[in-house]
C-alpha cells in the first residue's frame, strides 16, 4: 500500500461549481499537511498547509484533515478556469522545517467556462 | 516573495550526453536545496537533498554517481545528469526553504528528454 493515494482524475467541472479533492494516506506519523497547486510544466506553489486535524480556510480554498480516517481534502468554492492546474497533497511527519514530504500523484482538474 | 529560478526550463539531448541544470534562489540565500523528479502522472520524489558546503544527500535507489549534485554556493545548487539515457528523461524540479522552518518554493522545473 502506497504511503499517500490520491486519484488522479482528470476531473472537469463547470464554472462556479465546488470542487472537493481528496487524499488518503496509511502513516498515522504524519501531522503537517500540504496542498499544492501546479500549473502545466511549472513547479508547484502551496495553496494551503495545516497541522493535525481540523480546517482551514483561505478565500475560495478550504482545506480539511481528518486524522482519524487519515483523510485529507481540499474544498474550492465557485471554481474558475484559472483554478485549472494539477494538485497536489503532500504530508510530512516532521513539519514544514524538515520539508521531508510524501506526495500524492496529484488530481487533474479543469474547469470549464 | 522568494522565487526559485531554474534553468533550463526544457532540454532535448543524445544518449550518453551529460546535462545540467541549475537551481537559483533569487533572493534569498539557501544552504539547502532539494531536487526532486516527476514522471507524467505520478508523484514527485526526492531524489536528493542538496547541501551547501557539504556533500548531497541521496534517497535510497538514486545513483550519486549518475546525479551530481554540486552546492557551490548559498544561492546556487546544480544537478548534472551524467551518460543520460532515454529513462532519464523525466520532469526535475528543484525546491528550496524561504529560511529555516519556512516555507518551501519550487522551481519552474526541467523536462528532459534523452533521445
Amino acid at each position: 500500500q502506497k504511503e499517500v493515494e490520491q486519484d488522479p482524475g482528470p476531473l472537469s467541472v463547470p464554472e462556479g461549481a465546488i470542487v472537493s479533492l481528496n487524499c488518503t494516506y496509511s502513516n498515522s506519523a504524519f501531522q503537517y499537511f500540504m496542498w499544492y497547486r501546479q500549473y502545466s510544466r511549472k513547479g508547484p506553489e502551496l495553496l494551503m498547509y495545516t497541522y493535525s486535524s481540523g480546517n482551514k480556510e483561505d478565500g475560495r480554498f478550504t482545506a480539511q484533515v481528518d486524522k482519524s480516517s487519515k483523510y485529507i481534502s481540499l474544498f474550492i468554492r465557485d471554481s474558475q478556469p484559472s483554478d485549472s492546474a494539477t494538485y497536489l497533497c503532500a504530508m510530512s511527519d516532521s513539519g514544514a522545517g524538515s520539508y521531508q514530504l510524501t506526495f500524492g500523484k496529484g488530481t487533474k482538474l479543469s474547469v470549464i467556462p | 516573495g522568494a522565487v526559485v529560478s531554474q534553468h533550463p526550463s526544457r532540454v532535448i539531448c543524445k544518449s550518453g550526453t551529460s546535462v545540467k541544470i541549475e537551481c537559483r534562489s533569487l533572493d534569498f540565500q539557501a544552504t539547502t536545496m532539494f531536487w526532486y523528479r516527476q514522471f507524467p502522472k505520478q508523484s514527485l520524489m526526492l531524489m536528493a537533498t542538496s547541501n551547501e558546503g557539504s556533500k548531497a544527500t541521496y534517497e535510497q535507489g538514486v545513483e550519486k554517481d549518475k546525479f551530481l549534485i554540486n552546492h557551490a554556493s548559498l544561492t546556487l545548487s546544480t544537478l548534472t545528469v551524467t551518460s543520460a539515457h532515454p529513462e532519464d528523461s523525466s520532469f526535475y524540479i528543484c525546491s528550496a526553504p524561504s529560511r529555516l522552518g519556512g516555507e518551501l518554493f519550487f522551481g519552474e522545473g526541467s523536462r528532459l528528454t534523452v533521445l
